[in-house]
């Protein structure tokens, strides 16, 4: 079935720990981004990626990393948990970068830490 | 910065009309979309508008309003599956989506 993937679905974490969520999409899309909800926030922009081998900060960047070694996967790394980074985590995809594409999103991956 | 802004909640009854506000001010517009997102579910595409007026798609329809910084979601016919959250983003200058906090929609019977 085409589209976007994420695992875990759910992971509880101690602060301090390296975790990496992971992203696969087969839609042959262009753009990728990581995106986290939280309770009355909606969703706020981490990092994307509007093609293989670039990626860009996003509106709250820090304590997260994010690489793009080929168009498919689009892994995002919490380099030492926090508990202010307990939220959930969307993935998701879209064919291109203009303003008219649609993103299309992954079913997210639960994350507390504590 | 984007700050985009419409109601918390709203309740209906099944088979009403119910209309979602979503008032933006954006760095630059390259267009409005509107995602509806169930209960522990990820965010679904419902719309997109760039030009003024009216969108349809069956029971739902999108309006926009550049001058205005004004956009609502009509959702028409309302069943029990409607409830769920209706999410209004806006691309600007940077072409990223910027998200409003959603509007919690709930039917009842």
């Amino acid at each position: 079935i085409a589209g976007i993937t994420q695992a875990p679905t759910s992971q509880i974490l101690a602060a301090g720990r390296r975790m990496t969520l992971r992203c696969t999409q087969d839609m042959r899309h262009n753009a990728m981004y990581w995106y986290r909800q939280d309770l009355g926030l909606g969703l706020r922009l981490i990092h994307y990626s509007n093609t293989a081998g670039t990626t860009g900060k996003g509106e709250v960047p820090d304590g997260y990393s994010v690489s793009r070694a080929n168009t498919d996967d689009f892994p995002l790394t919490l380099a030492s948990a926090v508990p202010s980074q307990t939220s959930v985590y969307f993935c998701a995809s879209s064919p291109g970068t203009s303003g008219a594409d649609t993103q299309y999103f992954g079913p997210g991956t639960r994350l507390t830490v504590l | 910065g984007q700050n985009i802004d419409q109601p918390t909640e709203m309740t209906a009854t099944e088979g009403a009309i119910v209309q979602i506000n979503c008032t933006y001010q954006t760095s630059g517009f390259n267009g409005l979309f509107w995602y509806q997102q169930h209960a522990g579910e990820a965010p679904t595409f419902l719309s997109y508008n760039v030009l003024d007026g009216l969108e349809e798609k069956g029971r739902f329809s999108s309006f926009l309003s550049r001058s205005k910084g004004y956009s609502y979601l009509l959702l028409k016919e309302l069943q029990m599956k409607d409830s769920a959250s209706y999410l209004c983003a806006v691309t600007g200058n940077d072409y990223k989506l910027s998200f409003g906090a959603g509007t919690t929609v709930t039917v009842r019977a």
